[in-house]
This record gives structure tokens, C-alpha cells and sequence, in this order.
């Protein structure tokens, strides 16, 4: 079992806005802002996409954005493309002894 | 451009050992640091362990502390991730990462190309 706890999947038509939850505990995705997500597609490394909670790295599509309530993080992908078709993962920095943890992917499909 | 190369595929016996590699470009190597990342087949990422080169300062996840050992070369700007002994659990891809140095620097970017781990009798 994951640290952190993601839906296994997630759908939308193109167009549509998807949200992926990831769910921690207040010693890690509550107890910093530091969450980032990643994108993997099928066979290949996963892309940073979002940083520091809600920060996008430059050459990110300002569709993603990320936000945290309590100990829950969220990433929304407004405007859904073909191309946002992939595994999605969440981190957590949790702090100085387990250091970072994952959750367990969420799988994004465009209808 | 920044960059993180990583070795080749690896088939191996149980009990064999293996050294797998990541080599860094286009920046200062020993100002950041390189993390290791597992991803067995069909399954989520699971963070192991990171150093940064610079002074060779090791950190590793709980659940990966005395099974695998990080290192790194600054003189040829490649970090490693060795084990002594494989085990079939093993196999899976493994990814190395760049982190910037900084207590509130906590993300992984860029990820390299992945290596794929095969233990098998």
C-alpha cells in the first residue's frame, strides 16, 4: 500500500475538467507545502508538472494547476486534451526520516 | 540542456550483483542532488534514496536502507545504484532524479531515461 492514497483511475471527455485527490496525513502532505505531481506516459519517465503545491515549471500548460486542502492535495487539468491521456502521481516531501513518498499513481483516461 | 543518462538494460541471476548508473549534463553536478526512484512492473514509483555529490551526504528511504547502496563520482559527474546480492523482487525500472540542494527544494526534476532491472534464474 502506498503512502499516499490516490483513485486508481479518473475520466473526461476532451474539454472537460478531471481532479485527481491524494491523500496523505499530517505528517507529510499536511504538514508541508510541498507536494508536486508528475506525469508518466506508457513507457516512458515521468515529467515533473506541478511543484510547491500549486507552482507550474515553465513549458507546463497552465490547464494543470495543483491546490491542498488539510491533508489532501488535488490536481486539476481543466480544458482536457488527448494528449493529458496518462498515469498521474503525487509526492510528498514527510519529513526527515521517510524523506519523500509517492502515492500510487492515478491513470487518466480521455474519453 | 539538462540532462540525466542512464546505463543500459540488465538481466541478472539471483544473488548476482549489479552497479547502475546516471550521468549528468548541463549543470553543475555537484550542486544538486541525484535521488533513485523504483517503479516495479505495473506498479506506482516508490522513492529510495538520494546524494548529493558535492560532499557525498547519503539519504535512503527506511524501506530501502542496507538492501541497495548509493554513491556517486563527481569527477565523472555519475551517481550510482549498486547491490550485492539481486533478488527476483528486484526487477523493475529504476529512474534516477535531480533535486536542487535547499531544505525547501522538494521536487524531481528532470527524471532520466529509466534502466531496466531483470532478475531472473
Amino acid at each position: 500500500q502506498s503512502a499516499l492514497t490516490q483513485p486508481r483511475s479518473v475520466s473526461g471527455s476532451p474539454g472537460q475538467s478531471v481532479t485527481i485527490s491524494c491523500t496523505g496525513t499530517s505528517s507529510d502532505v499536511g504538514g508541508y507545502n510541498y507536494v508536486s505531481w508528475y506525469q508518466q506516459h506508457p513507457g516512458k519517465a515521468p515529467k515533473l508538472m506541478i511543484y510547491d503545491v500549486s507552482k507550474r515549471p515553465s513549458g507546463v500548460p497552465d490547464r494543470f494547476s495543483g491546490s491542498k486542502s488539510g491533508n489532501t492535495a488535488s490536481l486539476t487539468i481543466s480544458g482536457l486534451q488527448a494528449e493529458d491521456e496518462a498515469d498521474y502521481y503525487c509526492c510528498s516531501y514527510a519529513g526527515s526520516y521517510t524523506f519523500w513518498v509517492f502515492g500510487g499513481g492515478t491513470k487518466l483516461t480521455v474519453l | 540542456e539538462v540532462q540525466l543518462v542512464q546505463s543500459g538494460a540488465e538481466v541478472k541471476k539471483p544473488g548476482e550483483s549489479l552497479k547502475i548508473s546516471c550521468k549528468g549534463s548541463g549543470y553543475s553536478f555537484t550542486s544538486y542532488w541525484i535521488g533513485w526512484v523504483r517503479q516495479m512492473p505495473g506498479k506506482g514509483l516508490e522513492w529510495m534514496g538520494i546524494i548529493y555529490p558535492g560532499d557525498s551526504d547519503t539519504r535512503y528511504s527506511p524501506s530501502f536502507q542496507g538492501q541497495v547502496t548509493i554513491s556517486a563520482d563527481k569527477s565523472i559527474s555519475t551517481a550510482y545504484l549498486q547491490w550485492s546480492s539481486l533478488k527476483a523482487s528486484d526487477t523493475a525500472m529504476y529512474y534516477c532524479v535531480r533535486r536542487s540542494s535547499g531544505w525547501d527544494k522538494n521536487w524531481f526534476d528532470p527524471w532520466g531515461q529509466g534502466t531496466l532491472v531483470t532478475v531472473s534464474s
